[in-house]
């Protein structure tokens, strides 16, 4: 089983809401990543987690703040967010440093 | 330097094969992906090479890496309609200090199968 799942699949939230978007894999993976993709671009790193310990931040903008409650869980929460911040949030998940990263279907953000 | 190049665009007959074409500039590169990405979707992993080896094959899927030249290719046999997809290489230097590994994403080909 190499299942990422990613809630919600869509989001649609004003400039002043806070939401956050959820992660999940019970494959036994160490290291989990949230990743920002913009259309037809690749996918651009935001953070990673390793061990449940955040070990690299992108310079992401303080509105999003990553979460890991446990090793299977990753949650990203967005707060003021910005309609340039609209783009597919996709979460990633692998056994460990060196392992192939399986990704989540995604979840679609609007910022209205 | 860190970009990974691919053409934007490649279109195919149905029942040709594809051939996608990915280059670098890190040879230190562990291993190389190729993720495929149907609209709307997530990243699908296809296929991965070591950077020790030069080919891999697995059912229709052949991968050819040049490390000298920092070539990687990505053919698939019998392209099917299923097959259109963007299809992006990416390139592992290892683990990170903190944990984790970071992958360098290519820019993207769209294949395009027609009937």
């Amino acid at each position: 089983d190499t299942e990422v799942t990613q809630t919600p699949k869509h989001l649609v939230m004003g400039m002043t809401n806070k939401k956050s978007l959820k992660c999940e894999q019970h494959m036994g993976h160490r290291a989990m990543y949230w990743y920002k993709q913009k259309a037809k671009k690749p996918p651009e790193l935001m953070f990673v987690y390793s061990y449940e310990k955040l070990s690299i931040n992108e310079s992401v903008p303080s509105r999003f703040s990553p979460e890991c409650p446990n090793s299977s869980l990753l949650n990203l929460h967005l707060h003021a967010l910005q309609p340039e911040d609209s783009a597919l949030y996709l979460c990633a998940s692998s056994q460990d440093a060196t392992d192939t990263q399986y990704f989540g279907p995604g979840t679609r953000l609007t910022v209205l | 330097g860190e970009d990974v190049e691919q053409s934007l665009f490649l279109s195919v007959r149905e029942g040709d094969s594809s051939v996608i074409n990915c280059t670098y500039t890190d040879s230190s590169s562990t291993y190389l992906y190729w993720y495929k990405q149907e609209p709307g979707a997530g990243l699908q992993l296809l296929t991965y090479i070591f950077s020790n080896m030069d080919m891999k094959q697995d059912q229709r899927l052949t991968v050819l890496l040049n490390k000298k030249d920092k070539h990687l290719s990505l053919r698939i046999a019998d392209t099917q309609t299923g097959d259109s997809a963007i299809y992006f290489c990416a390139e592992s230097r290892g683990g990170l200090t903190g944990g984790g590994n970071k992958l360098t994403f290519g820019t993207g080909t769209q294949l395009k199968v027609e009937l």
